[in-house]
Protein backbone atom coordinates (compact mmCIF):
# COMPACT_ATOMS: atom_id res chain seq x y z
CA UNK A 1 0.00 0.00 0.00
CA UNK A 2 0.88 3.42 -0.61
CA UNK A 3 2.04 5.72 2.47
CA UNK A 4 0.56 9.13 3.48
CA UNK A 5 1.85 11.74 4.81
CA UNK A 6 -0.22 14.19 7.71
CA UNK A 7 0.54 16.95 9.58
CA UNK A 8 1.19 15.66 13.23
CA UNK A 9 -0.96 18.04 15.29
CA UNK A 10 -3.98 20.35 14.19
CA UNK A 11 -6.12 22.91 16.14
CA UNK A 12 -10.00 24.32 15.54
CA UNK A 13 -12.08 26.34 16.78
CA UNK A 14 -15.67 24.98 18.03
CA UNK A 15 -17.98 24.73 15.43
CA UNK A 16 -16.03 26.32 12.57
CA UNK A 17 -14.80 23.34 9.39
CA UNK A 18 -11.77 21.57 10.26
CA UNK A 19 -9.70 20.98 7.27
CA UNK A 20 -7.23 17.68 7.40
CA UNK A 21 -4.54 17.36 4.50
CA UNK A 22 -3.11 14.03 3.41
CA UNK A 23 -0.65 13.53 1.03
CA UNK A 24 -0.43 10.52 -0.95
CA UNK A 25 2.02 11.29 -4.08
CA UNK A 26 2.37 7.42 -4.97
CA UNK A 27 -1.07 6.19 -4.63
CA UNK A 28 -2.09 3.62 -7.69
CA UNK A 29 -4.96 3.56 -10.14
CA UNK A 30 -6.91 0.97 -7.74
CA UNK A 31 -6.36 2.14 -4.45
CA UNK A 32 -8.64 3.74 -2.47
CA UNK A 33 -8.23 6.95 0.08
CA UNK A 34 -9.78 6.06 3.64
CA UNK A 35 -10.00 7.72 6.43
CA UNK A 36 -10.50 6.61 10.26
CA UNK A 37 -10.40 8.72 13.62
CA UNK A 38 -9.55 7.67 16.78
CA UNK A 39 -11.36 9.30 20.47
CA UNK A 40 -8.70 8.57 23.18
CA UNK A 41 -8.67 4.91 24.37
CA UNK A 42 -11.31 3.36 21.74
CA UNK A 43 -10.94 1.69 18.44
CA UNK A 44 -10.75 3.67 15.50
CA UNK A 45 -14.20 4.62 13.55
CA UNK A 46 -14.58 4.31 10.36
CA UNK A 47 -15.25 8.13 8.37
CA UNK A 48 -15.40 7.92 5.05
CA UNK A 49 -13.50 6.62 1.73
CA UNK A 50 -13.49 7.66 -2.07
CA UNK A 51 -11.36 6.97 -4.97
CA UNK A 52 -10.90 9.61 -7.66
CA UNK A 53 -14.82 11.80 -6.80
CA UNK A 54 -15.45 14.56 -3.81
CA UNK A 55 -17.67 11.72 -1.36
CA UNK A 56 -19.77 13.47 1.18
CA UNK A 57 -21.65 11.37 4.38
CA UNK A 58 -23.35 12.61 7.51
CA UNK A 59 -19.89 12.69 9.08
CA UNK A 60 -17.54 14.90 6.83
CA UNK A 61 -16.71 15.45 2.91
CA UNK A 62 -13.82 14.02 1.13
CA UNK A 63 -11.99 16.14 -1.72
CA UNK A 64 -9.79 14.26 -3.41
CA UNK A 65 -7.24 16.41 -6.15
CA UNK A 66 -7.86 15.37 -9.94
CA UNK A 67 -4.31 13.52 -10.03
CA UNK A 68 -5.37 11.71 -6.80
CA UNK A 69 -1.71 12.77 -5.02
CA UNK A 70 -3.60 14.49 -1.65
CA UNK A 71 -6.73 14.91 -0.17
CA UNK A 72 -8.36 16.60 2.34
CA UNK A 73 -11.41 15.40 5.24
CA UNK A 74 -13.43 18.65 6.00
CA UNK A 75 -15.74 18.53 9.06
CA UNK A 76 -18.04 21.18 8.52
CA UNK A 77 -18.67 21.96 12.04
CA UNK A 78 -16.54 20.68 14.50
CA UNK A 79 -17.34 20.11 18.37
CA UNK A 80 -15.38 19.02 20.93
CA UNK A 81 -16.40 15.28 20.19
CA UNK A 82 -14.12 15.46 17.32
CA UNK A 83 -11.15 15.91 19.18
CA UNK A 84 -9.47 12.79 18.32
CA UNK A 85 -6.14 11.28 15.81
CA UNK A 86 -7.60 11.08 12.41
CA UNK A 87 -5.54 8.11 10.32
CA UNK A 88 -5.27 8.60 6.19
CA UNK A 89 -4.78 5.39 4.43
CA UNK A 90 -4.59 4.18 0.85
CA UNK A 91 -5.86 0.73 0.60
CA UNK A 92 -6.17 -1.32 -2.60
CA UNK A 93 -9.67 -3.17 -2.81
CA UNK A 94 -8.65 -5.61 -5.16
CA UNK A 95 -7.49 -9.09 -3.82
CA UNK A 96 -4.29 -10.56 -3.02
CA UNK A 97 -2.26 -11.32 0.04
CA UNK A 98 -2.69 -7.72 0.52
CA UNK A 99 -6.38 -7.74 0.72
CA UNK A 100 -8.19 -5.74 3.75
CA UNK A 101 -5.06 -4.51 5.17
CA UNK A 102 -5.27 -1.29 6.68
CA UNK A 103 -1.70 0.38 7.70
CA UNK A 104 -2.04 2.87 9.81
CA UNK A 105 0.53 6.00 10.05
CA UNK A 106 1.02 8.27 12.71
CA UNK A 107 -1.92 10.24 11.79
CA UNK A 108 -3.19 14.05 12.62
CA UNK A 109 -4.07 15.01 16.26
CA UNK A 110 -7.18 17.28 16.24
CA UNK A 111 -7.83 19.31 19.22
CA UNK A 112 -11.17 20.98 19.04
CA UNK A 113 -11.25 23.93 21.53
CA UNK A 114 -13.96 26.05 22.57
CA UNK B 1 -25.28 -1.85 12.22
CA UNK B 2 -21.61 -3.01 11.67
CA UNK B 3 -20.87 -3.23 15.34
CA UNK B 4 -18.09 -5.02 16.91
CA UNK B 5 -17.44 -5.86 20.24
CA UNK B 6 -14.52 -7.25 22.45
CA UNK B 7 -14.58 -8.84 25.54
CA UNK B 8 -12.72 -8.05 27.88
CA UNK B 9 -12.34 -4.47 27.48
CA UNK B 10 -10.21 -4.76 30.02
CA UNK B 11 -7.82 -7.74 31.92
CA UNK B 12 -4.81 -7.50 34.54
CA UNK B 13 -3.20 -10.74 35.11
CA UNK B 14 0.46 -12.07 36.40
CA UNK B 15 3.36 -12.76 34.18
CA UNK B 16 3.17 -16.25 33.08
CA UNK B 17 -0.02 -16.59 32.86
CA UNK B 18 -2.44 -17.10 29.43
CA UNK B 19 -4.96 -15.03 28.33
CA UNK B 20 -7.69 -14.63 26.07
CA UNK B 21 -9.71 -11.92 24.08
CA UNK B 22 -12.85 -12.22 22.28
CA UNK B 23 -13.57 -10.86 19.08
CA UNK B 24 -17.31 -10.68 17.64
CA UNK B 25 -19.17 -9.29 14.69
CA UNK B 26 -22.34 -8.47 16.27
CA UNK B 27 -25.03 -8.26 13.08
CA UNK B 28 -22.65 -8.95 9.94
CA UNK B 29 -20.65 -11.97 9.07
CA UNK B 30 -16.76 -11.38 8.71
CA UNK B 31 -14.72 -13.97 6.63
CA UNK B 32 -11.53 -12.05 8.09
CA UNK B 33 -10.87 -10.34 11.21
CA UNK B 34 -7.75 -8.76 12.23
CA UNK B 35 -5.86 -8.15 15.35
CA UNK B 36 -3.78 -4.71 16.11
CA UNK B 37 -1.42 -3.67 18.90
CA UNK B 38 -1.06 -0.18 20.15
CA UNK B 39 1.26 1.10 22.47
CA UNK B 40 0.67 4.21 23.97
CA UNK B 41 1.14 6.89 22.29
CA UNK B 42 1.93 5.19 19.24
CA UNK B 43 -0.20 3.85 16.04
CA UNK B 44 -1.68 1.01 15.40
CA UNK B 45 0.39 -2.07 14.19
CA UNK B 46 -1.21 -4.98 12.56
CA UNK B 47 -0.36 -8.27 14.17
CA UNK B 48 -2.13 -10.85 12.02
CA UNK B 49 -4.87 -11.66 9.65
CA UNK B 50 -7.36 -14.14 10.83
CA UNK B 51 -9.52 -15.91 7.68
CA UNK B 52 -12.75 -17.89 8.87
CA UNK B 53 -11.93 -21.71 9.03
CA UNK B 54 -7.97 -21.49 8.20
CA UNK B 55 -4.85 -20.39 9.91
CA UNK B 56 -3.88 -16.51 10.70
CA UNK B 57 -1.34 -14.84 8.68
CA UNK B 58 1.29 -13.36 11.22
CA UNK B 59 3.14 -9.83 10.19
CA UNK B 60 6.63 -10.04 10.31
CA UNK B 61 8.33 -9.86 13.94
CA UNK B 62 5.12 -11.18 15.77
CA UNK B 63 5.40 -14.61 17.20
CA UNK B 64 2.62 -16.75 15.93
CA UNK B 65 2.95 -19.39 18.75
CA UNK B 66 2.72 -16.45 21.39
CA UNK B 67 -0.22 -14.94 20.05
CA UNK B 68 -2.61 -17.72 19.16
CA UNK B 69 -5.50 -16.73 16.70
CA UNK B 70 -8.63 -18.70 16.14
CA UNK B 71 -11.25 -17.45 13.83
CA UNK B 72 -13.85 -20.62 14.38
CA UNK B 73 -17.25 -19.23 13.21
CA UNK B 74 -17.71 -16.13 10.95
CA UNK B 75 -18.96 -13.81 13.84
CA UNK B 76 -16.35 -15.27 16.29
CA UNK B 77 -12.30 -14.57 16.26
CA UNK B 78 -9.99 -15.15 19.47
CA UNK B 79 -6.33 -13.79 20.41
CA UNK B 80 -4.42 -15.71 23.44
CA UNK B 81 -1.67 -14.55 24.21
CA UNK B 82 0.45 -16.62 26.13
CA UNK B 83 2.96 -17.21 28.83
CA UNK B 84 1.94 -12.89 28.85
CA UNK B 85 5.05 -10.66 30.37
CA UNK B 86 5.01 -7.57 30.65
CA UNK B 87 6.12 -6.22 27.77
CA UNK B 88 2.76 -7.90 26.45
CA UNK B 89 1.46 -5.01 28.29
CA UNK B 90 -0.60 -3.24 25.78
CA UNK B 91 -3.58 -2.30 23.77
CA UNK B 92 -4.90 -5.03 21.74
CA UNK B 93 -7.77 -4.03 19.05
CA UNK B 94 -9.53 -5.62 16.58
CA UNK B 95 -11.58 -5.28 13.64
CA UNK B 96 -13.89 -7.02 11.47
CA UNK B 97 -13.95 -6.70 7.47
CA UNK B 98 -17.28 -6.73 5.79
CA UNK B 99 -17.63 -7.47 2.19
CA UNK B 100 -20.34 -7.93 -0.27
CA UNK B 101 -22.51 -5.98 -1.95
CA UNK B 102 -19.48 -3.52 -3.50
CA UNK B 103 -18.62 -3.37 0.25
CA UNK B 104 -14.95 -3.71 1.39
CA UNK B 105 -15.33 -2.14 5.34
CA UNK B 106 -13.33 -2.83 8.33
CA UNK B 107 -15.04 -1.75 11.81
CA UNK B 108 -13.30 -1.90 15.01
CA UNK B 109 -13.94 -3.39 18.13
CA UNK B 110 -13.47 -0.77 20.97
CA UNK B 111 -10.14 -2.93 22.45
CA UNK B 112 -8.83 -4.47 24.93
CA UNK B 113 -6.70 -3.00 27.48
CA UNK B 114 -4.30 -6.08 28.98
CA UNK B 115 -1.80 -5.18 31.81
CA UNK B 116 0.80 -7.72 32.83
CA UNK B 117 2.00 -7.76 36.22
Amino acid sequence: DAKTTQPPSMDCAEGRAANLPCNHSTISGNEYVYWYRQIHSQGPQYIIHGLKNNETNEMASLIITEDRKSSTLILPHATLRDTAVYYCIVRSNAGGTSYGKLTFGQGTILTVHP
Amino acid sequence: GAVVSQHPSWVICKSGTSVKIECRSLDFQATTMFWYRQFPKQSLMLMATSNEGSKATYEQGVEKDKFLINHASLTLSTLTVTSAHPEDSSFYICSASRTGGGYNEQFFGPGTRLTVL
